[in-house]
């Protein structure tokens, strides 16, 4: 089983709808969790950070987290074709202070 | 904000050339990583240093080797090119992982 794992897409949706991203981790004792973007031939990008259970919103953005289901999501709300990225989800576990562990990132097309 | 610098964008190297990449960040961080990125198999440790002259192997080291002389600066070094190693590299600071990192702009290597 991988540690983080996100179903690698397409998703699809069209401009101005929600979009809704999912990321699993298997370590119950994981940490802090993160959002990155990453645009075609870019680095990634931090656009999300949570810590605890809950929502966090930031603009259009709203970050989800549910540790005792173990996942981690990403909504985006009036999805814009800029929002077309990959969407990389990185985890810290428990014992990894300074080491974050990604997945495999789930690419999103905003469709016209 | 945090910068991350990568000294080349694209580099073209010939198969068993020793090649350098060298990556600086501004912000005193103590945490360094270098990264590869390959289509399909997402983002992949490579190395990485939490503190000057320390170095830990990541996922997959064999091929590699780093040196960090300097807090600011971590290289990346590959002994002796080989087409295998045609990717995206990319370099990453923190100071804690429970603040994600910054990366670099990467850089694309073509072994040919």
């Amino acid at each position: 089983q991988k540690e983080v794992e996100q179903n690698s897409g397409p998703l699809s949706v069209p401009e101005g709808a929600i979009a809704s991203l999912n990321c699993t981790y298997s370590d119950r004792g994981s940490q802090s969790f993160f959002w990155y973007r990453q645009y075609s031939g870019k680095s990634p990008e931090l656009i999300m950070s949570i810590y605890s259970n809950g929502d966090k919103e930031d603009g259009r953005f709203t970050a989800q987290l549910n540790k005792a289901s173990q996942y981690v999501s990403l909504l985006i709300r009036d999805s814009q074709p800029s929002d077309s990225a990959t969407y990389l989800c990185a985890v810290v576990g428990p014992g990894t202070a300074s080491k974050l562990t990604f997945g495999t990132g789930t690419r999103l097309q905003v469709t016209l | 904000d945090v910068k991350v610098t990568q000294s080349s964008r694209y580099l073209v190297k010939r198969t068993g050339e020793k090649v350098f990449l060298e990556c600086v960040q501004d912000m005193d961080h103590e945490n360094m990583f270098w990264y590869r990125q390959d289509p399909g198999l997402g983002l992949r440790l490579i190395y990485f240093s939490y503190d000057v002259k320390m170095k830990e192997k990541g996922d997959i080291p064999e091929g590699y080797s780093v040196s960090r002389e300097k807090k600011e600066r971590f290289s990346l070094i590959l002994e002796s090119a080989s087409t295998n190693q045609t990717s995206m590299y990319l370099c990453a600071s923190s100071l804690t992982a429970g603040r994600g990192y910054t990366f670099g702009s990467g850089t694309r290597l073509t072994v040919v």
